[in-house]
């Protein structure tokens, strides 16, 4: 089946660096990735949506500036948490639809998450 | 503005104790209800898609029902393995987004 490939699982960094997160579609393309964020026993709430080759859409509050997300190729979106702070410490997790109409009986794919502590 | 809600927050089952899981929407033009599966620490894994009132699917200890208002998840004889918070999520007409639930945590006592 359709397969997201996110990476790191984990990550631990310093309070103003920039963390780095990759989901990668192993086999599909996927021109859209959705990113969300989630704290522990709560629900997953989106951040932004990445289309390939233009400017993400970001959901009320959430800061671009902060989170900056690029979707370069049909493969790979990324996601860069900038001068992170330990407020930004979450469960990161991306997701893509499985074909291009948004349609399809599966719906979407999850990629693993990434967990970031700030410290 | 598109609400979900599902309960109750925390299940305990024993094995084999049949029982079943809420999600109440209220959006705006429902155009499907997907069900997950999540591990800790681990990204959602797919279950269901429902998309009509009176629509039912299965995969082995689950069945999810829908209806105009609420969709249902049932878990019969679960077993230890079944353990996991169940996410229910609903994607509204003419909107690719979806909007999750809080989830409930499901333990199954062997």
């Amino acid at each position: 089946g359709a397969v997201v490939s996110q990476h790191p699982s984990w990550v631990i960094c310093k309070s103003g660096t920039s963390v780095k997160i990759e989901c990668r579609s192993l086999d599909f393309q996927a021109t859209t990735m959705f990113w969300y964020r989630q704290f522990p026993k709560q629900s997953l709430m989106l951040m932004a949506t990445s289309n390939e080759g233009s400017k993400a859409t970001y959901e009320q509050g959430v800061e671009k500036d902060k989170f900056l997300i690029n979707h370069a190729s049909l493969t790979l979106s990324t996601l860069t948490v900038t001068s992170a702070h330990p407020e930004d410490s979450s469960f990161y997790i991306c997701s893509a639809p499985i074909d291009k109409s948004l349609d399809s009986e599966y719906g979407y794919t999850f990629g693993s998450g990434t967990r970031l502590t700030v410290v | 503005e598109d609400q979900v809600t599902q309960s109750p927050e925390a299940l305990r089952l024993q094995e084999g104790e049949s029982s079943s899981l809420n999600c109440s929407y209220t959006v705006s033009g429902l155009r499907g209800l997907f069900w997950y599966r999540q591990d800790p620490g681990k990204g959602p894994e797919f279950l269901f898609t429902l998309y009509s009132a009176g629509e039912e699917k299965e995969k082995e200890r689950l069945k999810a029902t829908l209806t105009k208002k609420e969709s249902f998840l049932h878990i019969t004889a679960p077993k230890p393995e079944d353990s996991a918070t169940y996410l229910c999520a609903v994607q509204v007409n003419w909107d690719y987004k979806l909007s999750f639930g809080a989830g409930t945590t499901v333990t199954v006592r062997a």
